[in-house]
């Protein structure tokens, strides 16, 4: 089993649709948890941190669930400019952080 | 604050030749890392420094590759010989310490090996 898995989609959603991406993680003594937009042919760019308690930045939501042991991404009311690769990279101590291999996200008119 | 700097963008060369990329991070980033990202996969770790310390190589192919970051500042990575399945995105990021801390992406490299 990998250390951190990601679906990797693609997900094709309609602008205005709701879409969610979870991120499960193996190692229970994780500690940070984040979330990362990647454009086509561009650098990894954070979106947000994950929190335990949850936190929303706009049309965003992160959620962290321990006990399953995965964290999720909500995107509400999807632009076409949401189109991107998104990653989830989770710190698992001992100065290691792992990458998701990523959910391509591609938002229709 | 300026980002984290890299060059080339782009390099091109045939296998069996060497090439070196350089990395310089957001200033008063303790900690620089490479990553060798292929088309379709996430980034994978090859190096991470913690000032000019090595943290983790453990997928640092050391046969070939190898990392320096003198003054624990700016940093560079060396492909010697190169071989054909290195061609990928070379990203370098900087977090300001190891721990819980996001990390910040430079423009990355890209490699191709003919």
């Amino acid at each position: 089993r990998k250390e951190v898995e990601q679906d990797p989609g693609p997900f094709n959603v309609p602008e205005g649709a709701t879409v969610a991406f979870n991120c499960t993680y193996s190692n229970s003594a994780s500690q940070s948890f984040f979330w990362y937009r990647q454009d086509c042919r561009k650098e990894p760019k954070l979106l947000m941190s994950v929190y335990s308690s949850g936190n929303e930045d706009g049309r965003f939501t992160a959620q962290l669930n321990r006990a399953s042991q995965y964290i999720s991404l909500l995107i509400r009311d999807s632009k076409l400019s949401d189109s991107a690769t998104y990653l989830c990279a989770v710190y698992t101590g001992g100065f290691k952080t792992i990458f998701g291999a990523g959910t391509r996200l591609f938002v229709k008119a | 604050e300026a980002g984290v700097a890299q060059s080339p963008r782009y390099k091109i060369i045939e296998k069996r030749q060497s090439v070196a990329f350089w990395c310089n991070p957001i200033s008063g980033h303790a900690t620089l890392y490479w990553y060798q990202q292929i088309l379709g996969q996430g980034p994978k770790l090859l190096i991470q420094f913690q000032n000019n310390g090595v943290v983790d190589d453990s997928q640092l192919p050391k046969d070939r590759f190898s990392a320096e970051r003198l003054k624990g500042v700016d940093s560079t990575l060396k492909i010697q010989p190169a071989k054909l399945e290195d061609s990928a995105v070379y990203l370098c990021a900087s977090s300001a310490t190891t721990y819980n801390q996001p990390q910040h992406f430079g423009d990355g490299t890209r490699l191709s090996i003919l």
